[in-house]
C-alpha cells in the first residue's frame, strides 16, 4: 500500500518563501506529484517529479528524492492567491491511480 | 480547462435513499475516477474506470457501485445513502498514460445525507 503524510497547515508572509514536506511510504514508487486546491474548488495539477532533483515551474518548485522517500513543493514571492491547500499524490496501481496525501493548507499573511 | 461537468453539484438527502452522482466528460480520456474529500483524508479514491465497462474498486469502494457505458459518463450510485457517505465527490479523469500521466477534476459535488 502507499501513504503519504504531510504538515496539516503552515503560515507564511506574503513575499517569502514556503516549504511543503511529503515523506511518503509506498510498495513500488514512480514519482510524486502536487495539486492545488482552493477553498471550494477542484484540485489542479501543478508538478511531477520522476527523478531526483528539483523541477522548476516560475515560482513553485518540486524536489523528489527517492533514497529518502521524501520530496517537497517550494514556492517563492508568495501572493495572497496561493492560499489554499496542496497535496502531494503518488501513482500506484501501474501508474493510473493516485493515492493523496492528507493535504497541507497554506496561509499566506500580509 | 479539461471538458468535464458533474451533476447534480449539491444534493441533500435522507438516509436510506439510493442517489446518483454523474460525470460527463468531452475529452474523450480513457480512465475516469471517483473520489470522496473528507476533512483530515485527503482525497480518496472510491472507484476508477479505464474503459467502458471496465471499472475496478478503490480504497474505500463499500457502499458505493459504478457503471460507463459510454466513454463520456461514469456513474457513482449509493445504492442507500448514510449519513458517513456525507462528503465531496470529485470526479477525474486522465488519459491512462502511467506515471507522468495529470489527472484533471471536476467542480465536485457536494452531498449531505440527513
Amino acid at each position: 500500500g502507499q501513504s503519504l503524510e504531510q504538515p496539516s497547515e503552515v503560515t507564511a508572509v506574503e513575499g517569502a518563501i514556503v516549504q511543503i514536506n511529503c515523506t511518503y511510504q509506498t510498495s513500488g514508487f514512480y514519482g510524486l506529484s502536487w495539486y492545488q486546491q482552493h477553498d471550494g474548488g477542484a484540485p489542479t495539477f501543478l508538478s511531477y517529479n520522476a527523478l531526483d532533483g528539483l523541477e522548476e515551474t516560475g515560482r513553485f518548485s518540486s524536489f523528489l528524492s527517492r533514497s529518502d522517500s521524501y520530496g517537497y513543493l517550494l514556492l517563492q514571492e508568495l501572493q495572497m492567491k496561493d492560499s489554499a491547500s496542496y497535496f502531494c499524490a503518488a501513482p500506484t496501481g501501474g501508474g493510473n491511480k493516485l493515492t493523496f496525501g492528507t493535504g497541507t493548507q497554506l496561509k499566506v499573511e500580509l | 480547462d479539461a471538458g468535464i461537468t458533474q451533476s447534480p453539484r449539491h444534493k441533500v438527502t435522507e438516509t436510506g435513499t439510493p442517489v446518483t452522482l454523474r460525470c460527463h466528460q468531452t475529452e474523450n480520456h480513457r480512465y475516469m475516477y471517483w473520489y470522496r474529500q473528507d476533512p483530515g483524508h485527503g482525497l480518496r479514491l472510491i472507484h476508477y474506470s479505464y474503459g467502458v465497462k471496465d471499472t475496478d474498486k478503490g480504497e474505500v469502494s463499500d457502499g458505493y457501485s459504478v457503471s460507463r457505458s459510454k466513454t463520456e459518463d461514469f456513474l457513482l450510485t449509493l445504492e442507500s445513502a448514510t449519513s458517513s457517505q456525507t462528503s465531496v465527490y470529485f470526479c477525474a479523469i486522465s488519459e491512462g498514460l502511467g506515471g507522468t500521466d495529470t489527472q484533471y477534476f471536476g467542480p465536485g459535488t457536494r452531498l449531505t445525507v440527513l
